[in-house]
């Protein structure tokens, strides 16, 4: 069983360059979510979808996009990478937004030197 | 800022001990949930108690929901070495449609 599946699992990047954080869920679910980790701030929301075809802001959305590209994928990029978006990202998706259980994904840990 | 808040940010028990932590929200919710995080892997949901429950359990968890305090509590029975993790509430609010997390709760069962 796959559920959600993150890639890649580590990146470093360099300061300005870009790249896009890849996730998709086999288990139907309608909404999809992006948040980062940092030490001692627990999760922050970066951008959801509560369905296919929509995108929301969450509470920390600056510095990224997404892209809902069907049902099952949720894409997160950084179109110029800064250190402040050193963090662990993580994918998360769920049947209904907020009313059922989130399932999430491993995880891809960033750094931007 | 950040909707739940744990309490305490760590907790260190014996095995066979009892843990509770407790999560405290600001505006009013439609449910709650509460994660657990192991070291380096994604989270794992535990339990979602709505805003018109009281108590809930599973297995050895037990949840409750105070909406006049705007508080819940995870009690973890008979604790485990295996129980060893990060536990994070999470509050939904349909209006605004989002599930935000609390810093979390870093729990350690000695052996």
């Amino acid at each position: 069983n796959a559920g959600v599946t993150q890639t890649p699992k580590f990146q470093v990047l360099k300061t300005g360059q870009s790249m896009t954080l890849q996730c998709a869920q086999d288990m139907n679910h309608n909404s999809m979510y992006w948040y980062r980790q940092d030490p001692g701030m627990g999760l922050r929301l970066i951008y959801y979808s509560a369905s296919e075809g929509t995108t929301d802001k969450g509470e920390v959305p600056n510095g990224y996009n997404v892209s809902r590209l069907n049902k099952r994928e949720f894409s997160l990029r950084l179109e110029s990478a800064a250190p402040s978006q050193t963090s662990v990202y993580f994918c998360a998706s769920s049947a209904q937004t907020g009313n059922t259980e989130a399932f999430f994904g491993q995880g891809t840990r960033l750094t931007v030197v | 800022s950040q909707q739940g808040e744990e309490d305490p940010q760590a907790l260190s028990i014996q095995e066979g001990e009892n843990a509770t932590m407790n999560c405290s929200y600001k505006t009013s919710i439609n449910n709650l949930q509460w994660y657990r995080q192991n070291s380096g892997r994604g989270l794992v949901h535990l339990i979602l108690i709505r805003s018109n429950e009281r108590e809930k359990h599973s297995g050895r968890l037990r949840v409750t929901l105070d909406t006049s305090k705007k508080s819940s509590s995870l009690l973890i029975t008979a604790s485990r070495a295996a129980d060893t993790a990060s536990y994070f509430c999470a509050c939904y609010k349909a209006a605004g449609n989002k599930l935000t997390f609390g810093g979390g709760t870093r729990v350690l069962v000695k052996p």
